[in-house]
């Protein structure tokens, strides 16, 4: 079975821009969650969807966004980037519904603002 | 609100040494734990999982942990590390009744030397 695959890989962007990661979760998967993970702050919390509802929204301000389609793909989209939005950003997705279940990560999508 | 400390951020040990990651949570409501790992430019991969039941939870790799509800600790060890254990350890918590948010500590890198 393959495993959560995040595209792209590498992102380079200018501050000011906006930007749209995405995210396929194993099949069969409906929950996908989004992570940043930054040297200084850590793996933060960004959003979890299920079945196409967003249940879970971190302490991030509005330019951060995301849906998740039909087929359980998510995207996720940052407006208006700003120096420190350079990040890896991962997606994880789980069979469970409620928490206690196994996240399957992806690779993550490293981006770069300058 | 939910928080994880890892007390060590930095673990240097010699191969077939025995090694512990300590992480500390704080909650007011119970939680469900987690380790995992994250080797160079990789996401993160399950090693164990505390949901409930017998406090000593074996997971992948050789790695087990103890769950002390008294002392609200949850610390990964190894009995005999190697080389390739050489990674980024996180330690996590989700909250009961909770959806599929994960709360991260800090991280622990561990460095094996031969």
């Amino acid at each position: 079975k393959a495993g959560v695959t995040q595209t792209p890989r590498y992102l380079i962007k200018t501050r000011g821009q906006q930007v749209t990661l995405s995210c396929s979760p194993i099949s069969g998967h409906r929950s996908v969650s989004w992570y940043q993970q930054t040297p200084g702050q850590g793996l933060q919390f960004l959003f979890e969807y299920f079945s196409e509802t967003q249940r879970n929204k971190g302490n991030f301000p509005g330019r951060f966004s995301g849906r998740q389609f039909s087929n359980s793909r998510s995207e996720m989209n940052v407006s208006t980037l700003e120096l420190g939005d350079s990040a890896l950003y991962l997606c994880a997705s789980s069979l469970q519904q409620g928490p206690g279940g196994e996240q399957y990560f992806g690779p993550g999508t490293r981006l770069t603002v300058t | 609100a939910q928080s994880v400390t890892q007390l060590d951020s930095q673990v240097p040990v010699f191969e077939e040494a025995p090694v512990e990651l300590r992480c500390n949570y704080s909650s007011s409501v119970s939680v469900y734990l987690f380790w995992y790992v994250q080797y160079p430019n990789q996401g993160l991969q399950l090693l164990l999982k505390y949901l409930s039941g017998s406090t000593l939870v074996k997971g992948i790799n050789g790695f087990e942990a103890e769950f002390n509800k008294s002392q609200t600790s949850f610390h990964l060890r190894k009995p005999s590390v190697h080389i390739s254990d050489t990674a980024e350890y996180f330690c996590a918590v989700s909250e009961y009744g909770g959806y599929n948010k994960l709360i991260f500590g800090a991280g622990t890198r561990l460095a094996v030397h031969p």
